[in-house]
Order: C-alpha cells, then sequence, then structure tokens
C-alpha cells in the first residue's frame, strides 16, 4: 500500500465547475497536509496547507481533514482553464519529511 | 525575491558517467532538500540539510550519490556512477527553520536522463 494516494485522473471538468481532488494516507500519526499545484515542467506551488480536522479556505480553494478517515481533499471552486495542472497531495507524518502522492492531473476546459 | 534556482535543467549522460547537479535555496532558508521524481512514480524524498550539516539522508538510493551543502549556501548532488535507473527530475526545496516543515518552496528540477 502507498502511503499516500491520488487517482492520477485526469478529472476533466468544465469552465465554472467544482473540482474535487482527494487523497488517502496511511500513516496515522501524519500531522500536517499540504496540496502542491504544478504545471507541467514547473516547480511544485504550495496552493492549501491543513493540519487540523475540518474545512480551510482560501479563495476559491478550500481544503478539508479528516484525520479518522485518513482522507484530505482539496476542492477548487468556479474552476478555470488555468486550474488544469497536476495537484500533488503531501504528508508529514513527523520531523522534516513530506511523502507526496504520484498527483491527480486536472483539465479544466472552457 | 530569487526562488529556489537549480542547474542544469537538463542532463543528458551516459550509463557510467558522472553528474553533479547544483541548488542555490532562498537566501536564509536554513533547510535544504533534495526530492526525486522517476517516471510515472510519485516525487520521493532524498535528503535534508539543515545549513550544512545532513539531517536525514534515509531517502539516498546508494552510494553512487553525494550530496553536499558546503556553508550551508548551495547545495550539490553528485550522482557517479551514473546508471539507467537513475533518470529522473530531481527537485531541490528549501524552507525557514522550523520545528516541523511547513511550506517548502521548490525549484523547477533538474532533469537527468542516463542513456
Amino acid at each position: 500500500q502507498k502511503e499516500v494516494e491520488q487517482n492520477s485522473g485526469p478529472l476533466s471538468v468544465p469552465e465554472g465547475a467544482i473540482a474535487s481532488l482527494n487523497c488517502t494516507y496511511s500513516d496515522r500519526v501524519s500531522q500536517s497536509f499540504f496540496w502542491y499545484r504544478q504545471y507541467s515542467g514547473k516547480s511544485p506551488e504550495l496552493i492549501m496547507s491543513i493540519y487540523s480536522n475540518g474545512d480551510k479556505e482560501d479563495g476559491r480553494f478550500t481544503a478539508q481533514l479528516n484525520k479518522a478517515s485518513q482522507y484530505v481533499s482539496l476542492l477548487i471552486r468556479d474552476s478555470q482553464p488555468s486550474d488544469s495542472a497536476t495537484y500533488l497531495c503531501a504528508v508529514n507524518t513527523g520531523f522534516q519529511k513530506l511523502v507526496f502522492g504520484t498527483g491527480t492531473r486536472l483539465l479544466v476546459s472552457p | 525575491e530569487a526562488g529556489v534556482t537549480q542547474f542544469p535543467s537538463h542532463s543528458v549522460i551516459e550509463k557510467g558517467q558522472t553528474v553533479t547537479l547544483r541548488c542555490d535555496p532562498i537566501s536564509g532558508h536554513d533547510n535544504l532538500y533534495w526530492y526525486r521524481r522517476v517516471m510515472g512514480k510519485e516525487i520521493k524524498f532524498l535528503l535534508h540539510f539543515v545549513k550544512e550539516s545532513k539531517q536525514d539522508e534515509s531517502g539516498m538510493p546508494n552510494n553512487r550519490f553525494l550530496a553536499e551543502r558546503t556553508g550551508g549556501t548551495y547545495s550539490t548532488l553528485k550522482v557517479q556512477p551514473a546508471e539507467l535507473e537513475d533518470s529522473g527530475v530531481y527537485f531541490c526545496a528549501s524552507s525557514q527553520r522550523d520545528r516541523v516543515v511547513k511550506e517548502l518552496f521548490f525549484g523547477e528540477g533538474s532533469r537527468l536522463t542516463v542513456l
């Protein structure tokens, strides 16, 4: 079992719709959770971090964390073609090391 | 403010040759990390420096890989001799000194192709 699992996609949504990206993790002691966006050939860029159960909203992005179910998600409202990218879920189980999922490719069509 | 810069952006070498990748972190960031993404796989941790000290090198694949961070500024990752399975994108990241990792700032990566 992989430590962090994501559906590789692609996830296709029309412009203006809500994109829902999901991630599960295996290590129950995981403390902090991150969503990175990566455009092709570019560096991963942090878009959301979440540390406690519940929802965290930032603009069009909402991260949701459920530690009991070992599940973290990212919702993108009013999706735009510029949101088309690979979204990486990363988990910190302690100390200074992140464990990444393989990423979900999101395609937003005009 | 300059971000994390990596050089070269792409390197093509033959099996058995040596390659050295360089990373310049954001100024003032004590933490420096190397990660690697092999095609089709997830980004995986290689090692972590705090200033010039190696804090965690548990992800280094084998002794063909040598990372240094002399003076606590830029870092180099040398692969000698390179093997086919070393091909991938090597990412460097840096962060401020926190007890637990928060935001990592990544470079655009150095793509290594071993023929």
